[in-house]
C-alpha cells in the first residue's frame, strides 16, 4: 500500500521569504500522480499544484513550484515570496494511475505560519 | 458559480442515531468521494462513486453508508454502528476516474456527538 509522509508538522517563514515543505512517499508503481493541497482556516481543500510522475520537468504555478525526485520518492513544495494568505495546512497527496484507483492518499500535513 | 455544496456546516448526533450529510455538485463531475479528517491527520477515504448507482468502499467504510441516485448528489449516512463519528467530513468530486484529474472539495461538515 502507498504511504505519504510529511516530516514537518509545523513550519514558519517571514513574509516575502521562500519556504520549502517536504514530502516523501512509498510506492511500487512507476506511474502515478502527486498533488499539494492547501487547507486554510476555512477548512476547504484547495489544489495548489500537481505533478505527473512520467514527467521529468517540475511543475510550477506562479509562486509555487515542486522539486520532484522520482528515484528518491520525494516531492517537496517551494513557496516563493511568501504572503500572509499562504498561511494554512498543506497536504501532500498521492494517486495511483491504476485504472479505477480512486483513492488520494494524504500525508499528515504541515502547518505553515507566515510571520509579518 | 460551479462548485460543491455540503450541508449542514455543523451537525450533532445523539447516541444511537443515524445522521445524513449532504453533498451536491453542479460541476457535471462523474466521480464523487467522501473523506474523513481527524485532528492533526490527513484525509482518509470513506466511500467513492464513479458513476450513478455505483459506489465502492474506501479505507474506513465501516459504520457509514452512501447512495448515488443522481449524478449531482452523494449523501453520506453516519450510522449508529460508527462508534467514533466525531470528525470533519469532506466531500469531493472529479471529472472522471483518470488519476491526473484533481479532486475538488466542498467546505466540509463538522460532526460532533451530543
Amino acid at each position: 500500500a502507498q504511504t505519504v509522509t510529511q516530516s514537518q508538522p509545523e513550519m514558519s517563514v517571514q513574509e516575502a521569504e521562500t519556504v520549502t515543505l517536504s514530502c516523501t512517499y512509498d510506492t511500487s508503481e512507476s506511474d502515478y500522480y502527486l498533488f499539494w493541497y492547501k487547507q486554510p482556516p476555512s477548512r476547504q481543500m484547495i489544489l495548489v499544484i500537481r505533478q505527473e510522475a512520467y514527467k521529468q520537468q517540475n511543475a510550477t504555478e506562479n509562486r509555487f513550484s515542486v522539486n520532484f525526485q522520482k528515484a528518491a520518492k520525494s516531492f517537496s513544495l517551494k513557496i516563493s515570496d511568501s504572503q500572509l494568505g499562504d498561511a494554512a495546512m498543506y497536504f501532500c497527496a498521492y494517486r495511483s494511475q491504476v485504472q479505477g484507483a480512486q483513492k488520494l492518499v494524504f500525508g499528515q500535513g504541515t502547518r505553515l505560519t507566515i510571520n509579518p | 458559480d460551479g462548485g460543491i455544496t455540503q450541508s449542514p456546516k455543523y451537525l450533532f448526533r445523539k447516541e444511537g442515531q443515524n445522521v445524513t450529510l449532504s453533498c451536491e455538485q453542479n460541476l457535471n463531475h462523474d466521480a464523487m468521494y467522501w473523506y474523513r479528517q481527524d485532528p492533526g491527520q490527513g484525509l482518509r477515504l470513506i466511500y467513492y462513486s464513479q458513476i450513478v448507482n455505483d459506489f465502492q468502499k474506501g479505507d474506513i467504510a465501516e459504520g457509514y453508508s452512501v447512495s448515488r441516485e443522481k449524478k449531482e448528489s452523494f449523501p453520506l449516512t453516519v450510522t449508529s454502528a460508527q462508534k467514533n463519528p466525531t470528525a470533519f467530513y469532506l466531500c469531493a468530486s472529479s471529472i472522471g476516474r483518470e488519476g491526473y484529474q484533481p479532486q475538488h472539495f466542498g467546505d466540509g461538515t463538522r460532526l460532533s456527538i451530543l
